[in-house]
């Protein structure tokens, strides 16, 4: 069956940087767009990030961009999402998540990880 | 990149049927064919429940269903039961290959 979990959360001072992970198995890693959809606490689901099967093109939503970075490694079947210049409104609930069909809409999510950017 | 519309909350007793609405703009929900909703349940991640405008995945009770007109499209739940208490959400693919999401509608089962 799909899974997907993430890691890397944790506390982080405004300014400073955090990597997370998505350790994905039970289907093809490779042949799907994966996502990146943040919560805050308390609040509603956000888009942050896709990235297509072969990582050859990225989105992103406008408040994350020049700050937030997403990657894959298909060898490793593992999504990043590598997050600079952290402000304290990025503290939400990170998913992974997978995308599938020909607007890449989202069928299967990770559990989550916590990022709380406070000083 | 504005949300789209849904309301705050709807309610409705077991055995009756809601409807939730989600507006947005020819740059996303009427430009495509390319609307999902999901399931949230505390503490819980979310769960796709109809993609495409009106198909339900696996698994997925008929009970669910979906549709679209112009700028707004719209979840149906018929027959609510206790375990439909739960927040909504829309999803909208868009103009620029992204995706929006709707700020989510909480209903409650009487």
């Amino acid at each position: 069956q799909v899974q997907l979990v993430e890691s890397g959360g944790g506390v982080v001072q405004p300014g400073r940087s955090l990597r997370l992970s998505c350790a994905a198995s039970g289907f093809t890693f490779s042949s799907y767009g994966m996502h990146w959809v943040r919560q805050a606490p308390g609040k509603g689901l956000e888009w942050v990030a896709v990235i297509w099967y072969d990582g050859n093109n990225k989105y992103y939503t406008d408040s994350v961009k020049g700050r937030f970075t997403i990657s894959r490694d298909n060898s490793k079947n593992t999504l990043y999402l590598q997050m600079n210049s952290l402000r304290v409104e990025d503290t939400a609930v990170y998913y992974c998540a997978r995308g599938v069909g020909a607007d890449e809409h989202i069928d299967y999510w990770g559990q989550g990880t916590l990022v709380t950017v406070s000083s | 990149q504005s949300a789209l519309t849904q309301p705050a909350s709807v309610s409705g007793s077991p055995g009756q049927s809601i409807t939730i609405s989600c507006t947005g703009t020819r740059s996303d929900v009427g430009g495509y064919y390319f609307v999902s909703w999901y399931q949230q349940l505390p503490g819980k991640a979310p769960k796709l429940m109809i993609y495409d405008v009106s198909n339900r995945p696996s698994g997925v009770s008929n009970r669910f269903s979906g549709s679209k007109s112009g700028n707004t499209a719209s979840l149906t739940i018929s027959g609510l039961l206790a375990e439909d208490e739960a927040n909504y959400y829309c999803c909208s693919y868009t103009t620029s290959s992204t995706l929006v999401f709707g700020g989510g509608t909480k209903l409650t089962v009487l």
